[in-house]
């Protein structure tokens, strides 16, 4: 069974404050690592996908890299609007419709 | 980018009642369209997958006459929550992509769903 492990369950910054949230997995043959980012009372938002281990995306502020077991999603001079809950997802090469694996996320808060 | 609207964004019922929620993708065809439930402070559950003029694939424990799924053209999905009860109370919410791309799946803003 694919499982999706993230940790910390809540991080606070302060502004400026670089950090790492993690996202271990287990899955049987990985097609695909999704992160996410959920603003309270809304669908996730798509960040990144990570196919295969040492590979690495960046946008603005976050930077994402990806190992055969976990996934770090480093966060650099975080800002107030950093803060939301970030998933991580994994989908399974043998996954027909492309189904993912949720992990709960962590809750990261961001103060000025 | 990619835009999924989903309707209606919170409903408040009574025991009993039945709920439809509408899944649409604006600007892309979605041969595929996920539907989840999320409980505070828990991860996404998918409860079932659907294509384009198929039957829906329910994940196990979801029952398929409780939840009816219609994905009747590649812009449309619909979840109806069928005689709902205050234990079916949650936020759902859907996804869809275009397996004939490699995009990945893209989210609508989900559904708070209040059963009193």
């Amino acid at each position: 069974e694919d499982q999706v492990t993230q940790s910390p369950e809540a991080l606070r910054l302060q502004e400026g404050e670089s950090s790492s949230l993690n996202c271990s997995y287990t899955v049987s043959g990985l097609r695909g690592l999704f992160w996410y980012r959920q603003d309270p009372g809304k669908g996730p938002e798509f960040l990144f996908t990570l196919y295969s281990a040492g590979e690495e995306k960046e946008k603005e502020r976050l930077k994402a890299t990806l190992t055969k077991k976990e996934s770090f999603l480093h966060i650099t001079a975080p800002k107030p609007e950093d803060s939301a809950t970030y998933l991580c997802a994994v989908q399974a090469a043998d996954s027909g419709y492309s189904t993912l694996t949720f992990g709960k996320g962590t809750m990261l808060l961001v103060s000025p | 980018g990619a835009v999924v609207s989903q309707h209606p964004s919170w409903v408040i019922c009574k025991s009993g009642t039945s709920v439809k929620i509408e899944c649409r993708s604006l600007d892309f065809q979605a041969t595929t369209m996920f539907w989840y439930r999320q409980f505070p402070k828990q991860s996404l559950m998918l409860m079932a997958t659907s294509n384009e003029g198929s039957k829906a694939t329910y994940e196990q424990g979801v029952e398929k006459d409780k939840f009816l799924i219609n994905h009747a053209s590649l812009t449309l999905s619909t979840l109806t929550v069928t005689s709902a009860h205050p234990e079916d109370s949650s936020f759902y919410i859907c996804s869809a992509r275009d397996y004939r791309s490699n995009q990945p799946q893209h989210f609508g803003d989900g559904t708070r769903l209040s059963i009193l």
